[in-house]
């Protein structure tokens, strides 16, 4: 089955403890992104992939980094979290060119 | 960036009632999507409109890429409540640019049986 697949579901955490949230496809799809979901703000996005090894920022990328050491990986890390990063993140992948993103089910990360 | 304001923010309606929602831009598109996403999921891509005046269906839904290429609207027929949930328009200017992609703030939809 084709899908985009995150881990974990859902996290609680503290201030300043590291963590990685894993995003994985199998569509083999060249481009992968990472936004954030906040009441009232819609999806931003953090960061993206054009291919392995090309990564950029998106609107909102302070406090965050990203790896694309392979096609189908895209972890999203966290070095020092902080409460306001506190929200609901998506992972997504999509073909070149069309503009269609496939999102995964999402991670719920709550930072105290 | 270019702003996107889609509307109504949210719909309460009874089941088999028709709904319409939209999507304005500031700037020309050239790709416009709507996404439906549940309660505990990601966005899942409903309709994808490639061309000006593009009218395409799925099923009961309806989306259609607006002539001054500044809109987009979906229609959704006789509601059933598993309908409920948002629904994001996402829009760009920049055709073959995936990351120029941006989305509406969404419109929640609840229908009651």
């Amino acid at each position: 089955e084709a899908q985009v697949t995150q881990n974990p579901r859902y996290l609680i955490t503290v201030t300043g403890k590291k963590l990685t949230v894993t995003c994985s496809q199998n569509m083999n799809h060249e481009y992968m992104s990472w936004y954030r979901q906040d009441p009232g703000l819609g999806l931003r996005q953090i960061y993206y992939s054009m291919n392995v090894e090309v990564t950029d920022k998106g609107d909102v990328p302070e406090g965050y980094k990203v790896s694309r050491k392979e096609k189908r990986n895209f972890p999203l890390i966290l070095e020092s979290p902080s409460p306001n990063q506190t929200s609901l993140y998506f992972c997504a992948s999509g073909p070149p060119g069309l503009g269609e993103q496939y999102f995964g089910p999402g991670t719920r990360l709550t930072v105290t | 960036g270019q702003q996107l304001n889609q509307s109504p923010q949210s719909m309460f309606i009874q089941e088999g009632e028709d709904v319409s929602m939209n999507c304005t831009s500031s700037s020309i598109f050239n790709t416009w999507l709507w996404y439906k996403q549940e309660p505990g999921e990601g966005p899942v891509l409903l309709i994808a409109l490639y061309k000006a005046g593009e009218l395409t269906s799925n099923g009961r839904l309806t989306a259609q890429f607006g002539i001054t290429r500044k809109d987009s609207f979906l229609n959704i027929s006789a509601s059933i409540p598993s309908d409920v949930g948002i629904y994001f328009c996402a829009g760009r200017a920049e055709l073959y640019n995936n990351n120029d992609m941006r989305f509406g703030a969404g419109t929640r939809l609840t229908v009651k049986p």
